[in-house]
């Protein structure tokens, strides 16, 4: 079983459309993180979980809602996206203050917006 | 701002050649360094990492070492293999105690041909 679970692997919305991407962690870790992926561009961090808490944002839509109810979950709500917004989209955790900071990722959602 | 540069792909190999894969990065103080994976349709996988200076990372034949005096950590492989085709970032965290999120080069995509 891997280490950060993202759920669901592959989702088409409509421009109109509500819906929510999950990812969990079972590593013990305090920090999450969500990233875009697209075609032929570097990662792009998106937003940053510290102890539950929102430590990061870097100038992402209001189109994109984060949440983070404890250590362990962090959902990424989408309504209205454009098609510029097809990526995939990585979940990825990591733990602070003990000399190992290395980011374990999810198998990321395939997001596809039409 | 710490950044990654990593040599621009694609790279294209034959079975049983060998790989490097050029890494530098801009950093302040002794930021850890790392290697990550990304096979088609796939999250990252972390490959290998180098916390100080001369520490060489190895992994499943990989290997990489971390230079401060020429601030590089480049990636090599002595005899590639078609399963080694894949999506490869080069990325730095900076102080360990820190929850700050890693930094990426832009990948480098391999193909290896039989």
């Amino acid at each position: 079983e891997t280490g950060v679970t993202q759920t669901p692997r592959h989702l088409v919305m409509g421009m109109t459309n509500k819906k929510s991407l999950k990812c969990e962690q079972h590593l013990g870790h305090n920090a999450m993180y969500w990233y875009k992926q697209s075609a032929k561009k570097p990662l792009e961090l998106m937003f940053v979980y510290n102890f539950k808490e929102q430590t990061e944002n870097n100038s992402v839509p209001s189109r994109f809602s984060p949440e983070c109810p404890n250590s362990s979950h962090l959902f990424l709500h989408l309504h209205t996206l454009q098609p510029e917004d097809s990526a995939l989209y990585l979940c990825a955790s990591s733990q602070a203050g003990q000399g190992n900071t290395e980011a374990f990722f999810g198998q990321g959602t395939r997001l596809t917006v039409v | 701002g710490d950044s990654v540069t990593q040599m621009e792909g694609p790279v294209t190999l034959s079975e049983e050649a060998f790989l490097t894969i050029n890494c530098t990065y801009t950093a302040t103080g002794y930021p850890s360094l790392f290697w990550y994976v990304q096979y088609p349709g796939e999250g990252l996988q972390l490959l290998l990492k180098a916390t100080k200076a001369d520490d060489k990372g190895s992994n499943k034949g990989f290997e990489a070492t971390y230079r401060k005096e020429t601030t590089s950590f480049h990636l090599e492989k002595g005899s590639v293999q078609v399963s080694d085709s894949a999506v490869y970032f080069c990325a730095l965290s900076p102080h360990p105690s820190s929850a700050r999120q890693l930094t990426f080069g832009s990948g480098t995509q391999l193909t290896v041909l039989p």
